[in-house]
């Protein structure tokens, strides 16, 4: 089993419907959450971060953390075609200091359709 | 303010070959990791770097080996290339003062191995 689950999609929406990606995790040693968008032939940016559980909204996106049930979301709302990307979670025991590895989830695909 | 930057962009290499990838973190971060992103799938990661020591390594075998210079950017090292080293490998760089750093990626090396 791995770490980090991620459904990798692709998933298709209209533009302006409200998008929710999920990841499950087994370690609970994870406290810090956070998500990443991916456009084709460029770097993961960070979008979201989380420590431990509870809700975190910027903007038109808004992160949730559920450690008792070990699930993340991401909502986005009044998607538009620029937000077609990967979209990666990630997530750590530790953050900052000379030791912060990330777990990374397979990312799933966006597809917002104009 | 520079980000983090890669190079080469793209590189193709015959099994058996050797090859290194650079990095340079982004302006006023000292830590460097390194991840292997093969195609469909999220990064993994392969070591950290800070203080020009190796300070966490995820499970790559000894092939994969790294560098850091007194100036903070970094080497990929690969030995013994096999096809299914063929990946994105993708730096990032964060600060270990100050904190909680997130880590900001840079755009990647794609490498193919024929």
């Amino acid at each position: 089993q791995k770490e980090v689950e991620q459904d990798p999609g692709p998933l298709s929406v209209p533009e302006g419907a409200i998008v929710s990606l999920n990841c499950t995790y087994s370690n609970s040693a994870f406290q810090y959450f956070m998500w990443y968008r991916q456009y084709s032939r460029k770097g993961p940016e960070l979008l979201m971060y989380t420590y431990s559980s509870g809700n975190k909204e910027d903007g038109r996106f808004t992160a949730q953390v559920d450690k008792s049930s070990k699930y993340i979301s991401l909502f986005i709302r009044d998607s538009q075609p620029s937000d077609s990307a990967t979209y990666l979670c990630a997530m750590s025991a530790n953050y900052g200091g000379a030791t912060n590895k990330l777990i990374f989830g397979t990312g799933t695909l966006l597809a917002v359709q104009p | 303010d520079a980000g983090v930057t890669q190079s080469p962009t793209h590189l193709i290499k015959t099994r058996g070959q050797q090859v290194t990838l650079r990095c340079s973190p982004k302006s006023g971060h000292d830590t460097v990791s390194w991840y292997q992103q093969a195609l469909g799938q999220g990064p993994q990661f392969i070591f950290q770097y800070y203080e020009e020591e190796e300070r966490q390594r995820g499970n790559f075998p000894d092939r994969f080996s790294g560098h850091q210079f007194p100036n903070y950017s970094s080497e990929l090292n690969v030995n013994a290339l096999l096809l299914g080293d063929s990946a994105l490998y993708l730096c990032a760089s964060s600060l270990v003062q100050g904190g909680k750093s997130p880590l900001h990626f840079g755009n990647g090396t794609r490498l193919t191995v024929t």
